[in-house]
Order: structure tokens, then sequence, then C-alpha cells
């Protein structure tokens, strides 16, 4: 168990949807990431939030957003969902704002949408 | 040619094997991760190295910068090692600075 946690778990919808994940970090990191997970694309960073600020984007959607909260819970709204959206999405978490170059990332069970 | 190439993209041993997967790059890098993602989908960062070598129990993981190169080496390998071995690189040269190989998926045979 990293610390990290997610909901939900799972996670069905239609296309033109929004839903909403969720993600808590590890006690005391104040950075979360977001990762996207499909079996085309494979990993692909979304964003990263630290302390309630975004410090770092990556190939997010102009239909995905994120934002991170005071007590450092994060959410990742993903609206007009198409097919193409299901994947797994995982979230992490580390202790400062450094990033891959400097920490390592706990990462959460991740949340698996399907869109239909 | 994607930035990140693994290999091979899938190798099958059987338990005790000394087991390597390959990890090349074509940017300048800052850092490399090693993470491993369970059969259920769970994932683990395992290594993070800017140079040198790091050993973990029965892993080891070694980088070359010159040669844009990371090794991830398994000794005594046991089935509970069966996963999908992912190496990622904070690249010097984006600005998402984050790209991932497609995965080594190794099973381990009892």
């Amino acid at each position: 168990d990293s610390g990290v946690t997610q909901t939900p778990k799972h996670l069905i919808t239609a296309t033109g949807q929004r839903v909403t994940l969720r993600c808590s970090p590890r006690s005391g990191d104040l950075s979360v990431y977001w990762y996207q997970q499909s079996l085309d694309q494979g990993l692909q960073f979304l964003i990263q939030y630290y302390n309630g600020e975004e410090r770092a984007k990556g190939n997010i959607l102009e239909r995905f957003s994120a934002q991170q909260f005071p007590d450092l819970h994060s959410e990742l709204n993903l609206s007009s969902l198409e097919l193409g959206d299901s994947a797994l999405y995982f979230c992490a978490s580390s202790v400062g704002g450094g990033g891959w170059q400097q920490e390592t990332q706990y990462f959460g069970p991740g949340t698996r949408l399907l869109v239909l | 040619k994607n930035e990140v190439e693994q290999s091979p993209q899938n190798l099958t041993a059987q338990e005790g094997e000394f087991i390597t997967i390959n990890c090349s790059y074509s940017v300048g890098i800052s850092a490399l991760h090693w993470l491993q993602q369970h059969p259920g989908g769970g994932i683990v960062s395992l290594f993070m190295l800017s140079s040198g070598k790091k050993k973990h129990g029965r892993l080891i993981a070694t980088i070359n910068i010159q040669e844009k190169h990371s090794s991830l080496h398994i000794t005594a390998s046991h089935p509970r090692d069966s996963a999908v071995y992912i190496c990622a690189v904070r690249s010097d040269e984006r600005a998402d600075g984050l790209t991932f190989g497609k995965g080594t998926h190794l099973i381990i045979q009892p």
C-alpha cells in the first residue's frame, strides 16, 4: 500500500459525459501527479500540482482539467468524454516539487474508466 | 522512432534465471526511472538514477549516460517478479519533460 488513495476504482460512463476522479496523496506529500495509461499510448504524464499550484503540464487535453485543494487532495475532471478516453488514470504523489529529476513518486491504485 | 525504447518487449524465463531488461533513449536526460506494474495494475517506483548503479534486494539498475542506456537486472528470479517493467526518462529537451517506454512484459515460470 503506497498510501495514495484514488476513488472511484472503476467508472463506466457514456460518451459526452463528464466525470471527476479523486486522489488523496500520502500524508505529508505536497505534489500530486496525474497519468493516463491506455493500451495504444501507454503511460502518459498529464499534469502536476505542487501545494495547490500547477507545476508542470504534459499531454493533457483541453477537455481535461485538474486542481489541488488546500487539504492537498486533487481532482481530475474529464469532460465531453470520448471512447478514446477509456483508460487507467493514475495519481501519484511526492514529498516536494522536485519532480522526476529529484524525487521518487508513489502511485495510487488507479481509476479504470470505461466510456461506452 | 520513440525517444525511449525498451527491449525485449516480452520475456519468459524460468525461476532462478538472471534477467536483464534494457532501456535506450535518444534525448538528454536529468534522471531515469524504473517502474514495476503488477498484473493487477498497481505501479511501484523501483529506482531513480542519474548516474552509476543502484541495488535493492535482488534488483540492480545501471545507467550509462554517455551511451544513453540503462539496464535493469533481476537476480535469482521468482514468479512474483512477473510484471511489466517500465523505463521513464526526465528529458531536458521537452517542455513536459517526461517520456515513458512501452514496457517489458516479464513472466517467470516456476
